[in-house]
């Protein structure tokens, strides 16, 4: 069964740091891996999909890589801003063939707040 | 509206009462998903439909039902709700190629 696990649970930050959130996960045979953005009491927002075939993807000032062998991923922010504030979830996409095409398993998130 | 609706946004209903919350994507993707999101347990899958006629369960599918019998709706069925159910519901939907899933804005369903 694949679990997710996501580094820090939380993470308070100046304005204008880089950070790094971390996401890990058990059972490398994903077919993808995609990062959400939770704003509070708002639905999940795609980020970046990283296929298994990708090392990473870039948009904006968001950059993340995939390693499948070592089974993590990482999400950059450059020069973070108050409005980047917000809960940021991982989930690892099963493998293709049968039934089970495109689940998404997700980790637990983490919460960032950037302070001016 | 082109994209992924859900409706209601918010519900209260009484224990042992069926409630159905809909979901309705205009971009004609063949993958839909049902999650909940519950503090402590992060978003799980409940059911998912890889076409119209064609669903299969998820992490938690017990107390729920689904259907496709269209390609743009997959509503779940709380055949008799518990206060266990009071969760967010989000629906979400992915074409075939890609896989990359988009999120509805959820449902916050209260069992009293």
């Amino acid at each position: 069964k694949q679990e997710v696990t996501q580094i820090p649970a939380a993470l308070s930050v100046p304005e204008g740091e880089n950070l790094v959130l971390n996401c890990s996960f058990t059972d490398s045979a994903i077919y993808n891996l995609q990062w959400f953005r939770q704003d509070p009491g708002k639905g999940l927002t795609s980020l970046l999909l990283i296929q298994s075939s990708q090392r990473e993807q870039t948009s904006g000032r968001l950059n993340a890589s995939l390693d499948k062998s070592s089974g993590r991923s990482t999400l950059y922010i450059a020069a973070s801003q108050p409005g980047d504030s917000a809960t940021y979830l991982c989930a690892a996409g099963s493998g293709a063939g049968g039934t089970s095409y495109g689940k998404l398993t997700f980790g637990q998130g983490t919460i960032l707040t950037v302070h001016p | 509206d082109a994209g992924i609706t859900q409706s209601p946004r918010y519900k209260i209903t009484e224990t042992g009462r069926q409630v159905t919350l809909m979901c309705h994507q205009t971009w004609s993707h063949s993958y839909m998903f049902w999650y909940r999101q519950d503090l402590g347990h992060g978003l799980r899958l409940i059911y998912y439909s890889a076409a119209a006629d064609i669903t299969d369960k998820g992490e938690v599918p017990d107390g729920y039902v689904v259907s496709r019998s269209k390609t743009e709706n997959f509503p779940l069925t709380l055949e008799s709700a518990t206060r266990s159910q009071t969760s967010v519901y989000f629906c979400a939907s992915s074409a075939t190629g890609t896989r990359e899933q988009y999120f509805g804005p959820g449902t916050r369903l209260t069992v009293t």
